[in-house]
């Protein structure tokens, strides 16, 4: 069936640091894929989304591409803020749009 | 306008109590979902309503039920819950959710339901 597995967390970073949060999928067909994110006491905001394989989502400094080869779909930012501090979950989307999500990975960055 | 809007944005009810959370969303999508988050958890689906009818239930406890009254309003009723119960419930809603469907779900800020 339908998964996705992310890094464990938490990540902590000091702030202008790189990240990279590692997220694998498997699935039948093409699914689509999506970062969301949760800042503390909110709902679960989208944060990019691609479709297609070699597609790159892109929002706010983050990015991710969707490797059909190795079935990944990595986030990366080239500097994090103290504002990034949230959880980041993956997930891709099965038949009937229903969301298969990630653990999640909580991040923690410090000034 | 992406919002999803949910009420009330806190409730504490007894094992004894009725009570219903509300989602409403104007952006003529119709498909309306209902979410389950334990505490550092990953939502996990409920219910999914597609133009109004109810297409998905994923073995869900009776005590919970449904309800969308229209395309822009969902409802969760509540009824002799148990303190496991207590989570954050999210509702979302897209375009549409047929078979191939893979259009972004909105969600809303959730419902924090403490059940005592």
């Amino acid at each position: 069936g339908n998964s996705v597995t992310q890094m464990e967390g938490p990540v902590t970073l000091s702030e202008e640091a790189f990240l990279t949060i590692n997220c694998t999928y498997t699935a039948t067909g093409y699914p689509s894929l999506f970062w969301y994110v949760q800042y503390p006491g909110e709902g679960l905001q989208l944060l990019l989304k691609a479709t297609k394989a070699d597609d790159k989502g892109s929002n706010k400094g983050f990015e991710a591409t969707y490797r059909k080869e190795t079935t990944s779909f990595h986030l990366e930012k080239g500097s994090v803020q103290v504002s990034d501090s949230a959880v980041y979950f993956c997930a891709l989307s099965g038949g009937y749009n229903k969301l298969i999500f990630g653990a999640g990975t909580r991040l923690a960055v410090h000034p | 306008d992406t919002e999803v809007t949910q009420t009330p944005k806190h409730l504490v009810m007894g094992m004894t109590n009725k009570k219903s959370l509300k989602c409403e969303q104007h952006m003529g999508h119709r498909a309306m979902y209902w979410y389950k988050q334990k505490a550092k958890k990953p939502p996990e689906l409920m219910f999914v309503y597609s133009y109004e009818k109810l297409s998905i239930n994923e073995s869900v406890p009776s005590r919970f039920s449904p309800e969308c009254p229209n395309s822009s309003l969902l409802n969760l009723h509540l009824h002799a819950l148990q303190p496991e119960d207590s989570a954050l419930y999210l509702c979302a809603s897209s375009q549409d959710n047929s078979y191939l469907s893979t259009d972004t779900q909105y969600f809303g800020p959730g419902t924090r339901l403490t059940v005592l």
